[in-house]
């Protein structure tokens, strides 16, 4: 059992690129999420999926995509790269929406010069 | 404006004290979920409660809901329970958790 997988661990943009950053699952867990981290903040809610083709934003959705093709993948998109979007970018999942166990994955590092 | 409050924001133990970390909070939840960041980066869950009291080896974690409060509490501490702590609500009207800042936790040998 993997748990939550994300790829990359670290990635360095330059203003305006896109990337796709990478998350999967094999729990079987229908709610997946995608969170940042920013010194001195919480982490933040940016889009979540409570099942395969079933995703809405969070509290910071801006400049970022998502979609749910399968239960296992969620993959978040930045579609043009800005410095504030430098974080740590935090994948989870759960057996549902609400207030059950988050797994989290090992994080990535995304820096946008 | 943090719905979620943690205090101390940093904490420096010797080996072996009793640790205590608390996190309050503003709203009617459902759930509080303790969260344990290694250096590394890597989030790991300690606890989900709702009422009462649960225990973990050394962790043990309470919630008062009436006055919205939850202290995690770690027995003869470790330097391997260095480690930032994060507490997280979900919100009885909402099905989204909120995190604190954490608590940046240090014991030195």
């Amino acid at each position: 059992n993997a748990g939550v997988t994300q790829t990359p661990k670290f990635q360095v943009l330059k203003t305006g690129q896109s990337m796709t950053l990478q998350c999967a699952q094999d729990m079987n867990h229908e709610y997946m999420s995608w969170y940042r981290q920013d010194p001195g903040m919480g982490l933040r809610l940016i889009h979540y999926s409570v099942g395969a083709g079933i995703t809405d934003q969070g509290e910071v959705p801006n400049g970022y995509n998502v979609s749910r093709s399968t239960t296992e993948d969620f993959p978040l998109r930045l579609l043009s790269a800005a410095p504030s979007q430098t974080s740590v970018y935090f994948c989870a999942s759960s057996i549902d929406r609400g207030p059950y166990e988050q797994y989290f994955g090992p994080g990535t590092r995304l820096t946008v010069t | 404006k943090n719905e979620v409050e943690q205090s101390p924001q940093n904490l420096t133990a010797q080996e072996g004290e009793f640790i205590t970390i608390n996190c309050s909070y503003s709203v009617g939840i459902s759930a509080l979920h303790w969260l344990q960041q290694h250096p590394g980066g890597g989030i790991v869950s300690l606890f989900m409660l709702s009422s009462g009291k649960k225990k973990h080896g050394r962790l043990i974690a309470t919630i008062n809901i009436q006055e919205k409060h939850s202290s995690l509490h770690i027995t003869a501490s470790h330097p391997r329970d260095s480690a930032v702590y994060i507490c997280a609500v979900i919100p009885d009207t909402g099905n989204q958790f909120y995190f604190g800042t954490g608590t940046s936790l240090t014991v030195i040998p």
